[in-house]
């Protein structure tokens, strides 16, 4: 019953660094979302999967990348990480469209650029 | 979709008290309006909905109303208690219809 995990849970970063950001789900969701959200700001949408092999940019996909080689993998890849990276990354999934299911929401993964 | 503006962005009631946040969208097409809780440090979590074909949807102390001719959605909490204390979000669809994008949030506090 684990539902939507993301890995890591926090992570420091130096600018100019690259990592990737796990979000795995068990519940066999062909959607798959990445927001990010600043301080006290809402959420944010940077790419977005409606299944295995498609993937879409959001509302702020630079600086970012995303595959979709599986149902229940869907890795977010920052290549040269800057200072503005720093926020909380949730991931998300539902079965369907989001008019038809809601999303779930992972834990959230703490990113700090220094 | 792909444009939602929430109001307040913080509200402070007592205990007891009504609490309305309101979310105004752009798109006539827009068909569905969630609602989403998150408390400090956790994942955002729905906690209602309520599509086009219907004004109003209740959940215990919570509701949601809908006005499609003025293009706003309303979330009303009744009888507010300490724990309803967290960030609210509205949201409707990108163009594709396909992700939600949020409104930047109703801070709530309630105090006892």
């Amino acid at each position: 019953n684990a539902g939507v995990t993301q890995t890591p849970k926090f992570r420091i970063l130096k600018i100019g660094q690259s990592m990737t950001l796990q979000c795995t789900q068990d519940m066999n969701h062909n959607y798959m979302y990445w927001y990010r959200q600043d301080p006290g700001m809402g959420l944010k949408l940077i790419y977005y999967s409606v299944g295995a092999g498609i993937t879409d940019k959001g509302e702020v996909p630079n600086g970012y990348n995303v595959s979709r080689s599986t149902t229940e993998d869907f890795p977010l890849r920052l290549e040269l990480a800057a200072p503005s990276q720093t926020s909380v990354y949730f991931c998300a999934s539902s079965t369907d469209r989001a008019s038809n299911q809601p999303q779930h929401f992972g834990d959230g993964t703490r990113l700090s650029i220094l | 979709g792909e444009n939602v503006e929430q109001h307040p962005s913080t509200l402070s009631v007592q205990e007891g008290d009504s609490a309305v946040i309101k979310c105004t969208y752009s798109d006539s097409a827009s068909n569905y309006f969630p609602w989403y809780k998150q408390e400090l440090g956790k994942r955002p979590q729905l906690i209602i909905d309520i599509r086009s074909n219907v004004g109003e949807k209740k959940d215990q102390r919570i509701a949601v109303t809908l006005n499609k001719t003025a293009k706003h959605f309303s979330l009303h909490i009744t009888e507010t208690q300490p724990e309803d204390s967290a960030v609210y979000f509205c949201a409707d669809f990108n163009q594709a219809g396909t992700a939600l994008i949020f409104g930047k949030g109703t801070t709530l506090s309630v105090s006892s």
